[in-house]
């Protein structure tokens, strides 16, 4: 079952930075925080993932907590085509993912 | 580049037809696929656990004996849904799996869209 909680939709707008929450009160200690996004009619993406620290990619940031319960995606310059469901999950490394509603993030010009 | 193929990417069929989707792992040996579906508007759900050469492990509520699985090779594992039903009609998503555990991400195919008519 999906240990994640998340807003439901988000708008944002275009070029500027888009802020994903995401709680994860329950978290495990060994459990990462992954980040994937479902564009329409596609398989879910990979966006970043970390354990404790702060990570970052050319796609996005991941901030995590100190205390580890919750988690914000950060796109810096957001553009229409990440128009997408952003999921942000826990799981322990090798296991299997369960999906939570993710966030429906919409990007307005 | 792609690291999962997925086929076929759509298909429409008659009710009581039996639909087999192929799902490759391109990067990498598989050693354990996971299969999801996804309804409308809905979430991916997963729908069992396949490991090379072991039986699934199917998630509760799923029929195994209606969504057969097999993973007969590291790089190739099929779904068949069997006398396929409108209600049978959702996007199917695989994912393959290192078995070596660690903390890599997952990649998924791009789907398959099944209409039962």
């Amino acid at each position: 079952d999906a240990k994640t909680t998340q807003p439901t939709s988000m708008d944002c707008a275009e070029g500027r930075a888009a802020n994903l929450p995401c709680n994860h009160s329950t978290i495990s200690g060994n459990e990462y925080v992954y980040w994937y996004r479902q564009i329409h009619s596609q398989g879910p993406q990979y966006i970043i993932h970390g354990l404790k620290n702060n990570e970052t990619n050319e796609m996005a940031s991941l901030i995590i907590t100190e205390d580890r319960k919750s988690s914000t995606l950060i796109l810096p310059h957001a553009t229409l085509r990440d128009t997408a469901v952003y999921y942000c999950i826990v799981r322990v490394a090798g296991n299997q993912f369960y999906f939570g509603t993710g966030t429906s993030l919409t990007v307005i010009p | 580049g792609a690291v999962v193929s997925q086929h076929p990417s759509w298909v429409i069929c008659k009710s009581g037809t039996s639909v087999k989707i192929e799902c490759r792992s391109l990067d990498f040996q598989a050693t354990t696929m996971f299969w999801y579906r996804q309804f409308p508007k809905q979430s991916l759900m997963l729908m069992a656990t396949s490991n090379e050469g072991s039986k699934a492990t199917y998630e509760q509520g799923v029929e195994k004996d209606k969504f057969l699985i097999n993973h007969a090779s590291l790089t190739l594992s099929t779904l068949t849904v069997t006398s396929a039903h409108p209600e049978d009609s959702s996007f199917y998503i695989c994912s393959p799996a290192r078995g070596t555990g660690g903390d890599q991400p997952q990649h998924f195919g791009d789907g398959t869209r099944l209409s039962i008519l």
